[in-house]
């Protein structure tokens, strides 16, 4: 079964709001990252948290990880309409440096100018 | 610094039919890894290339198959195709390191339809 879980599925918003993405994972990790895609393209990496850390930064994304939850969240500030895109979060295990990395089915974002 | 290339980009066939897909990893990477990802869904991985081997490998049948060559670059074979198989099929490289995180970068991806 997949490791990751994104919440919501689709969310659509304002420019200039917020937007939370959750992301939940079963088993213990060594590494969270989310990514964005656009429009079925490439991934892009937008931020790697690893497990012991419980809060990273980067620009207006803001990362959280409670590995006692198993669960992370992104929020990215002051929403524009290119943020549109698709969020994945992915998880790589504790077996081995290179353990396969495992993604979640995804939350889409909306921005609405 | 070329990033991670992959070709075609796009690709059609029908049923039955085999395919090989194409990639070039990131100037000075050793690693590549495939994944197959359904419309709507997130990637799911298919295997990854480490000097010249198979090193992970995820759920999919024997029909997917892989290589890789002396200048790390690798191809994505599938054989027998079924209408499942449509999916964008995406490459990440990375550069080995033991012990430590081995960040991904990943190519455009090649669209692959079966009829």
């Amino acid at each position: 079964s997949q490791q990751g879980e994104e919440d919501p599925q689709a969310l659509s918003i304002q420019e200039g709001e917020n937007a939370t993405m959750n992301c939940s994972y079963k088993t213990s990790i060594n590494n969270l990252q989310w990514y964005r895609q656009n429009s079925g393209r490439g991934l892009v990496h937008l931020i790697l948290i690893r497990s012991n850390e419980r809060e990273k930064h980067s620009g207006r994304l803001r990362v959280t990880l409670d590995t006692s939850k198993k669960s992370s969240s992104l929020l990215i500030t002051a929403s524009r309409a290119a943020d549109t895109a698709s969020y994945f979060c992915a998880t790589d295990g504790k077996k081995t440096s290179y353990d396969k990395v495992i993604f979640g089915p995804g939350t889409s974002l909306s921005v609405i100018p | 610094d070329a990033g991670v290339t992959q070709s075609p980009t796009h690709l059609i066939k029908t049923r039955g039919q085999q395919v090989t897909l194409r990639c070039s990893p990131k100037s000075g990477h050793d690693t590549v890894s495939w994944y197959q990802q359904a419309l709507g869904q997130g990637p799911q991985f298919i295997f990854q290339y480490y000097e010249e081997e198979e090193r992970q490998r995820g759920n999919f049948p024997d029909r997917f198959s892989g290589h890789q060559f002396p200048n790390y670059s690798s191809e994505l074979n599938v054989n027998a195709l079924l209408l499942g198989d449509s999916a964008l099929y995406l490459c990440a490289s990375s550069l080995y390191s033991a012990g430590s995180y081995n960040e991904q970068f990943f190519g455009p991806g090649t669209r692959l339809t079966v009829l």
